[in-house]
């Protein structure tokens, strides 16, 4: 069985601060992980992908995320944060098919000017 | 492509009434995928298709909701009778399931179903 853990369902930061979104999984094989973004009224928008390749992976708008398997982990990161990063952010994990895919319970982005 | 597409992007109905989602997936994908998001509960998964076929309707909340996907290019999510408690954001997603390969989700705009 897979799941997500999401910690922290509020974050705020201040425009140009770091941004950190904490994200831990479970699996009992090796996963595929993602991140999406959600801007108000709208869709998720998927931000990046792990697909066991490599484990820093760099995606839309500055974001990144590092896989670590010690420690189950697959925190977003920003270096700095900007206006318009506000937003509800989703972390996933998928079985090998694609076709279950286990969201966390999200994480709202507030970035303070 | 034109992403996926919802319809109605707002319904607002009457509790009793009959509620029908429409999805049209990205053309080519041969899963779909229909979401519930409330701020209680979060994003959840209601049920997928593969290759039009159902595969895993256990987030179906109950036989009010049932789910059908004619062709490849065309599901509906029918509430039978509306209740409030089901108001939330119905967002349906499609991805291309290929043997032994990731499957990004695109999600489309979501549909906002107000039961009053």
């Amino acid at each position: 069985a897979q799941s997500v853990t999401q910690l922290g369902s509020h974050v705020s930061v201040s425009e140009g601060a770091l941004v950190l979104l904490r994200c831990n999984y479970s699996s009992s094989v090796p996963p595929y992980l993602f991140w999406y973004v959600q801007y108000p009224n709208q869709g998720l928008q998927l931000l990046l992908k792990y697909t066991s390749a490599a484990t820093l992976v760099k995606g839309i708008n500055g974001f990144e995320a590092e896989f670590k398997k010690s420690e189950t982990s697959f925190h977003l990161t920003k270096p700095s944060a900007h206006m318009s990063d506000a937003a509800e952010y989703f972390c996933a994990v998928s079985d090998l098919t694609g076709n279950q895919f286990y969201f966390g319970t999200g994480t709202s982005l507030t970035v303070i000017p | 492509d034109a992403g996926v597409i919802q319809s109605p992007r707002h319904e607002v109905t009457e509790m009793g009434q009959e509620v029908t989602l429409r999805c049209k997936p990205i053309s080519g994908h041969n899963s779909l995928f229909w979401y519930r998001q409330t701020m209680m509960r979060g994003l959840e998964l209601l049920i997928y298709f593969n290759n039009n076929v159902p595969i895993d309707d256990s987030g179906m909340p109950e036989d009010r909701f049932s789910a059908k996907m004619p062709n490849a290019s065309f599901s509906t999510l029918k509430i039978q009778p509306s209740e409030p408690r089901d108001s939330a954001v119905y967002f349906c997603a499609s991805s291309l399931r290929l043997a032994g390969s990731y499957n990004e989700q695109f999600f489309g705009p979501g549909t906002r179903l107000t039961v009053l």
